[in-house]
């Protein structure tokens, strides 16, 4: 069984820029959430993906969007990166009715 | 609003030693409640989950219980090790399509050798 796997682990960013993040699921699951974790905070939930559908999502601007793939891996894009957007991004994959989070270790955006 | 407070937000045991974290939320509708693992700079392991239905969950030394009329979970940690250091974050999910979980700030927990 594999576990959640996330590229890349580091970025470095300037403002401005645009940023895609990814994220490949545990075998058998078929639900992929986002969150992100600024320093000494907890996660925030950002969206939810189910069969390719957003399912859900947290207090974040258009600029946060996101896409399932049929093989359940999914990304996150970011555009007009803001100095606030630097943090750690998780993703967490699940089997919906379950919600049994599997977390990745995470992609560290710095924007400078 | 719907909030998970977790406290303490640091704590420091001798090895060996039982302890016990705390959370609460201010919604008790909730759908199942986590505890999860981080270590420094690292993803999160699932330590426990437990549905609205249960009262506690256990796996090993620890041990969650869950109180919904109160609004509060405690994950109770038996005979520290050094290797436990980490830090403990809840998170609550609620009734809702999408079950995305809220989470507390964390406890840091730090077990001297």
């Amino acid at each position: 069984e594999t576990g959640v796997t996330q590229s890349p682990t580091h970025l470095i960013k300037t403002r401005g820029q645009q940023v895609t993040l990814r994220c490949s699921s545990q075998s058998g699951h078929n639900t992929v959430s986002w969150y992100q974790q600024a320093l000494g905070q907890g996660p925030q939930f950002i969206f939810q993906y189910y069969r390719e559908e957003e399912n859900g999502r947290g207090n974040f601007p258009p600029r946060f969007s996101g896409l399932q793939f049929p093989n359940y891996s999914s990304e996150l894009n970011v555009n007009a990166l803001e100095l606030d957007d630097s943090a750690l991004y998780l993703c967490a994959s699940s089997f919906k009715g379950t919600e049994k989070l599997f977390f990745g270790s995470g992609t560290q955006l710095s924007v400078l | 609003k719907q909030e998970v407070t977790q406290i303490p937000a640091a704590l420091s045991v001798p090895e060996g030693e039982n302890l016990v974290l705390n959370c609460s939320f201010t919604d008790s509708a909730i759908y199942n409640l986590q505890w999860f693992r981080q270590d420094p700079g690292k993803g999160l392991t699932s330590l426990l989950l437990i549905q609205s239905s249960q009262r506690e969950q256990t796996s090993g030394r620890l041990n969650a219980s869950l109180d919904k009329s109160s609004g509060r979970s405690t994950l109770y940690i038996a005979a520290s090790q050094p290797g436990d250091s980490a830090t403990y974050l809840c998170a609550v999910a609620y009734t809702s399509g999408t079950y995305k979980y809220i989470f507390g700030t964390g406890t840091r927990l730090k077990v001297l050798a």
